[in-house]
């Protein structure tokens, strides 16, 4: 079955190392999204994509950038982490721009020390 | 600039029972779509249900149904019939139709605890 993974699903790092945090969706879909979750916010949007070499900013982008090469791959990095990037990553992605539900995956629990 | 609005951080019901979690949003989009998603404690995100704004019926999905007044800007998710399965996080979100708006965008949220 088709389906998006994310790895690592925990991962503790220390403040100012450089973390990323895989996506892979093998349901060939153009456009794919990066979330994070904290208690109180909801989920906010970080980086998005709507096909290859294509990177556009969400609501809280800064210190965190993505990259598009293939359909398949969207990873997430934080170039020097942060206390305040504590969080719960989502990956999700979606057919095309007219049809309406995101598929997310099981989500990333980062933890920087 | 669009916005969803969860004014709810808890909600309780006894098992059987009727429950409507609000939504309110805000968008200068003509056209638009809303949807809910239920996070169990597991963590994952279930899609379950979707209202476009020209819809000219309230969507419903089994025990759920969506409540939508657009003039209200209102998009509430009824569950019929709560079940202690149905304890979890509930997620209202909106996307606009242009370039700039199709990511979804969510509000913060609602817990709902079901007993027995």
């Amino acid at each position: 079955d088709a389906e998006i993974t994310q790895s690592p699903r925990h991962k503790i790092t220390e403040t100012g190392r450089q973390v990323t945090l895989a996506c892979h969706q093998t349901w060939n879909h153009n456009n794919m999204f990066w979330y994070r979750q904290d208690l109180g916010h909801g989920l906010r949007l970080i980086h998005y994509s709507y096909g290859v070499q294509d990177t556009n900013k969400g609501e809280v982008s800064d210190g965190y950038s993505v990259s598009r090469s293939n359909t398949e791959d969207l990873p997430l990095t934080l170039e020097s982490a942060a206390s305040s990037q504590t969080s719960v990553y989502f990956c999700a992605s979606r057919q095309g721009e007219n049809t309406g539900e995101l598929f997310f995956g099981e989500g990333s629990r980062l933890t920087v020390l | 600039a669009q916005k969803i609005t969860q004014t709810q951080p808890g909600m309780f019901v006894q098992e059987k029972e009727a429950v409507t979690l609000d939504c309110t949003y805000d968008t200068s989009d003509p056209s638009y779509g809303l949807f809910w998603y239920k996070q169990p404690s597991s963590g994952e995100m279930i899609f379950l249900i979707y209202q476009g704004s020209y819809d000219q019926q309230n969507a419903t999905e089994g025990r759920y149904s969506l409540n939508f007044q657009k003039a209200r800007k209102s998009a509430n998710l009824v569950i019929s019939a709560s079940q202690l399965g149905d304890s979890a996080m509930y997620f209202c979100a909106m996307r606009g139709f242009n370039q700039a708006g199709t990511a979804l965008i969510f509000g913060k949220g609602t817990t709902l605890s079901v007993s027995s």
